[in-house]
């Protein structure tokens, strides 16, 4: 019963790094997704994907590729690292994209650019 | 566009008091309506939502939540903390919109204590 899985859990980068966060789910989910949690801002939307080989920008896109080439897999990429993008990051992902379905949370990637 | 407010960042009860955790929206549209439980390290979970039907909802844990329209209201209750309760409280919003992906716009939360 994995859910939604994240790796790697903790990473640090040096700015202007590259690193891709890896987001699987294992419930032929259609929907998924990434966010970004900050200090007393909450959640914020990076990207989002309705199926695969569709994908679309949410409220934060900005520094952040996305790819979805299979059902199962939604990967982040950061191509070069700064500072503003230490937070800790989130996939979630949902059976169907409309909007009153269920937001499932994987367990959060904490990601520090020095 | 779609918001959210929380009101209180920190909320403090006594165990077996009631807990009211405050959650107002924005919506040019209908909404959905979430409440997410964050345990430390951990992800969110869901608590409960609001899709339209019955405007008082409930969810896991005993807290319910009830939606007020004319107050753009979805406060979170429970009418007995318990110490396990501990944790960040997230109110989140998505437009009720047929053919519209989801987008939850989340609150910045609320963190309770529970106190012996």
């Amino acid at each position: 019963n994995a859910g939604v899985t994240q790796t790697p859990k903790f990473q640090v980068l040096k700015t202007g790094q590259s690193m891709t966060l890896q987001c699987a789910q294992d419930m032929n989910h259609e929907y998924m997704s990434w966010y970004r949690q900050d200090p007393g801002m909450g959640l914020r939307l990076i990207h989002y994907s309705v199926g695969a080989g569709i994908t679309d920008q949410g409220e934060v896109p900005n520094g952040y590729n996305v790819s979805r080439s299979t059902t199962e897999d939604f990967p982040l990429r950061l191509l070069s690292a700064a500072p503003s993008q230490t937070s800790v990051y989130f996939c979630a992902s949902s059976y169907s994209f409309s909007s009153g379905n269920t937001i499932y949370f994987g367990e959060g990637s904490w990601l520090t650019v020095v | 566009a779609q918001s959210v407010t929380q009101l209180g960042s920190h909320v403090s009860v006594s165990e077996g008091a009631l807990v009211l955790l405050r959650c107002n929206y924005s919506s040019s549209v209908p909404p959905y309506l979430f409440w997410y439980v964050q345990y430390p390290n951990q992800g969110l979970q869901l608590l409960l939502k609001y899709t339209s039907a019955a405007t008082l909802v409930k969810g896991i844990n005993g807290f319910e939540a009830e939606f007020k329209k004319s107050e753009t209201s979805f406060h979170l209750t429970k009418p007995s903390a318990h110490m396990s309760d501990a944790a960040e409280y997230f109110c989140a919003v998505s437009e009720n919109e047929a053919g519209t992906a989801s987008k939850l716009t989340f609150g910045t939360g609320t963190r309770l204590q529970v106190t012996l």
